[in-house]
């Protein structure tokens, strides 16, 4: 079972809200990947956590923050976004943490998120 | 910081026909080469790889080769289906958890 979940699937949020976006996986994968996708663009990396620990962050603003309670979820939660964050955010998982590893990523389905 | 450049944009094919699809990469200590199919409201999912010890690699209708002297590499799809239209994005990677993606190819097949 290759599958990472994501949720919610649709989310439209104020540039006053704070809200949170959600990732799991079961595959025992030891890594976990943040990216923003926008329209007819390839995905970009925001944030990978290794081991549940912050090892890339892609000089992404304060106002998206990343966090692993354990080695299954991932959240970003996000507070003062603007227009411009509207995108999909996609979370993916690779099986090891060792960050010279050639691993495959597993992508989730995403969450569309407008900022109004 | 590795580049990756893929071409077509955009391929529209018979059903039945092939489709190729086109990457180069610039850093020659990338050794990992990923697939990714997205449609349309969905998450990218893996659809074949290789790696850099390998030519060519072949998953029924799907094929990758793998040219490393000269840095670029494809997809092949053979006796395509309407359900393979989507957006292919190629990509490379050296390992450090960070993968690089081409700029995609939409694939449409006609029925």
């Amino acid at each position: 079972d290759t599958e990472v979940t994501q949720t919610p699937k649709h989310l439209v949020m104020g540039m006053t809200n704070k809200k949170s976006l959600k990732c799991e996986q079961h595959m025992g994968h030891r890594a976990m990947y943040w990216y923003k996708q926008k329209a007819k663009k390839p995905p970009e990396l925001m944030f990978v956590y290794s081991y549940e620990k912050l090892s890339i962050n892609e000089s992404v603003p304060s106002r998206f923050s990343p966090e692993c309670p354990n080695s299954s979820l991932l959240n970003l939660h996000l507070h003062a976004l603007q227009p411009e964050d509207s995108a999909l955010y996609l979370c993916a998982s690779s099986q090891s943490g060792a960050g010279a590893s050639l691993d495959t990523q597993y992508f989730g389905p995403g969450t569309r998120l407008t900022v109004l | 910081g590795e580049n990756v450049e893929q071409h077509p944009s955009t391929l529209s094919v018979q059903e039945g026909d092939s489709a190729v699809i086109k990457c180069t990469y610039s850093d020659s200590a990338s050794n990992y080469f990923p697939w990714y199919k997205q449609e349309l409201g969905k998450g990218p999912q893996l659809i074949i790889d290789i790696r850099s010890n390998v030519g060519e690699k072949k998953d029924q209708r799907i094929a990758v080769t793998l040219n490393k002297t000269a840095k670029h590499f494809s997809l092949h799809i053979t006796e395509t289906q309407p359900e393979d239209s989507a957006v292919y994005f190629c990509a490379a990677s050296k390992g450090y958890q960070k993968v690089t993606f081409g700029i995609g190819t939409k694939l449409q097949v006609i029925p």
